[in-house]
């Protein structure tokens, strides 16, 4: 199963409610990521989680959370989100590799969910 | 920090020609990866093609290949024999990878501003 999958595919909410993004992946990766992406423009990360873990965090605004609950799953909290947030959100998961001492570290690619269009009223 | 710049906003083609999509970054990374991915309007990103920056031979991938040279910091496309279904925005894309404590990595992409190739019948 080579496939990242996310729900819902679209979404619309108000700037008051609190709704949420799932995504799931069954290839064992251990890396996972959350990017936004406006239309034409190419995605921006938003957060990495690695082993499970909150590695990185690129300044994003606190409306959204982040959380990983088990290797598989990456969920993406959202709550008084602006309009300027509509966007698609974009998962996408990766292997953790061992670089190779002679030759730089391993290639890992990463796979990307098809998204879930956002849009904020 | 690294750019990647696609200088070609769009580009088309007619079916069966050859085109090329041009992609230029800006680095002090020894060790890097590139890669171009395809956007369809189905919005899907899937991976075309890569290149691990360690290896001098230019990566293909059936009608696909790539132009690195990476003294001149450049990562052109190449597609061949173009289908109606190459139609899409491309992306080039670069990628650090991250080493954690222990020597394991996963990877930050850094994406060009990207591509629309239309191919037309």
């Amino acid at each position: 199963d080579t496939e990242v999958t996310q729900t819902p595919k679209h979404l619309v909410m108000g700037m008051t409610n609190k709704k949420s993004l799932k995504c799931e992946q069954h290839m064992g990766h251990r890396a996972m990521y959350w990017y936004k992406q406006k239309a034409k423009k190419p995605p921006e990360l938003m957060f990495v989680y690695s082993y499970e873990k909150l590695s990185i965090n690129e300044s994003v605004p606190s409306r959204f959370s982040p959380e990983c609950p088990n290797s598989s799953l990456l969920n993406l909290h959202l709550h008084a989100l602006q309009p300027e947030d509509s966007a698609l959100y974009l998962c996408a998961s990766s292997d953790i590799v061992t670089p190779r001492t002679s030759s730089g570290s391993s290639y890992n690619e990463q796979f990307f969910g098809p998204g879930t269009r956002l849009t904020v009223l | 920090a690294q750019t990647v710049t696609q200088s070609q906003p769009e580009m088309s083609v007619q079916e069966a020609e050859t085109v090329t999509l041009s992609c230029t970054y800006d680095t002090s990374e020894s060790n890097y990866y590139l890669f171009w991915y395809k956007q369809p309007p189905s919005r899907q990103m899937i991976l075309v093609i890569r290149q691990e920056a360690y290896k001098q031979q230019n990566a293909t991938e059936n009608r696909f290949s790539v132009n690195f040279q990476k003294a001149a910091k450049s990562f052109s496309l190449k597609i061949s024999d173009s289908q109606l279904g190459d139609t899409a925005m491309y992306f080039c894309a670069f990628m650090k990878p991250l080493i954690r404590a222990g020597g394991t990595s996963y990877g930050k992409l850094t994406f060009g501003q990207g591509t629309i190739l239309t191919v037309h019948p």
